[in-house]
């Protein structure tokens, strides 16, 4: 089955705890993107790449790393969280190298929670 | 600032009756997206649209660039079609970064 998986689903952990969140699609494409989605300020962008090793800030990438070193996969690392990054983070991914003239498949989302 | 507003934050309809939902945004765009947001918390990508109109199935999205205005209806509404809908925009042609909508929460009663 084609799809956006992100790991793990729910989080919860304390300020300055490196943590890494997984995305890996199996869909071969070539962009991937990182959201966070807050009550009242909606989606935001964090980061996104247009393919192996080239990756580009979105709107709020700050506080936020990421790497592609494989087609499949995405993470998100946190290096030292804090609670204004309590959010619902989703990974999406799409064909081609834009992100903006295609068709995006989203993962199911996970809800991180800093203390 | 490059903003993106929707409207109405909220909507309730009845099964059955036609449905606008509208987007506008500040400045020139090079794409605008329509996403769906379950009540489950899922989303799924409805349309992209540089230019025109799209229709899929009972959904149609129609963008007029002149305007920085995009809506999308939705013909014969049901229950099933409640959820939140979202709007994105990619300002200009040099990034590929998008710009989102604070949704619009549809709720069709039977």
């Amino acid at each position: 089955e084609a799809q956006v998986t992100q790991n793990p689903r729910y989080l919860i952990t304390v300020t300055g705890k490196k943590l890494t969140v997984t995305c890996s699609q199996n869909m071969n494409h070539e962009y991937m993107s990182w959201y966070r989605q807050d009550p009242g300020l909606g989606l935001r962008q964090i980061y996104y790449s247009m393919n192996v090793e080239v990756t580009d800030k979105g709107d709020v990438p700050e506080g936020y790393k990421v790497s592609r070193k494989e087609k499949r996969n995405f993470p998100l690392i946190l290096e030292s969280p804090s609670p204004n990054q309590t959010s619902l983070y989703f990974c999406a991914s799409s064909t081609g190298t834009s992100g903006r003239y295609n068709e995006q498949f989203f993962g199911p989302g996970t809800r991180l929670t800093v203390l | 600032k490059n903003e993106v507003e929707q409207s109405p934050q909220n909507l309730t309809a009845q099964e059955g009756e036609f449905i606008t939902i509208n987007c506008s945004y500040s400045v020139g765009i090079s794409a605008l997206h329509w996403l769906q947001q379950h009540p489950g918390g899922g989303i799924v990508s409805l349309f992209m649209l540089s230019s025109g109109k799209k229709k899929h199935g009972r959904l149609i999205a129609t963008i007029n660039i002149q305007e920085k205005h995009s809506s999308l209806h939705i013909t014969a509404s049901h229950p099933r079609d409640s959820a939140v809908y979202i709007c994105a925009v990619s300002f200009g042609y040099n990034t590929d970064k998008l710009i989102f909508g604070t949704g619009t929460r549809l709720q069709v009663f039977p």
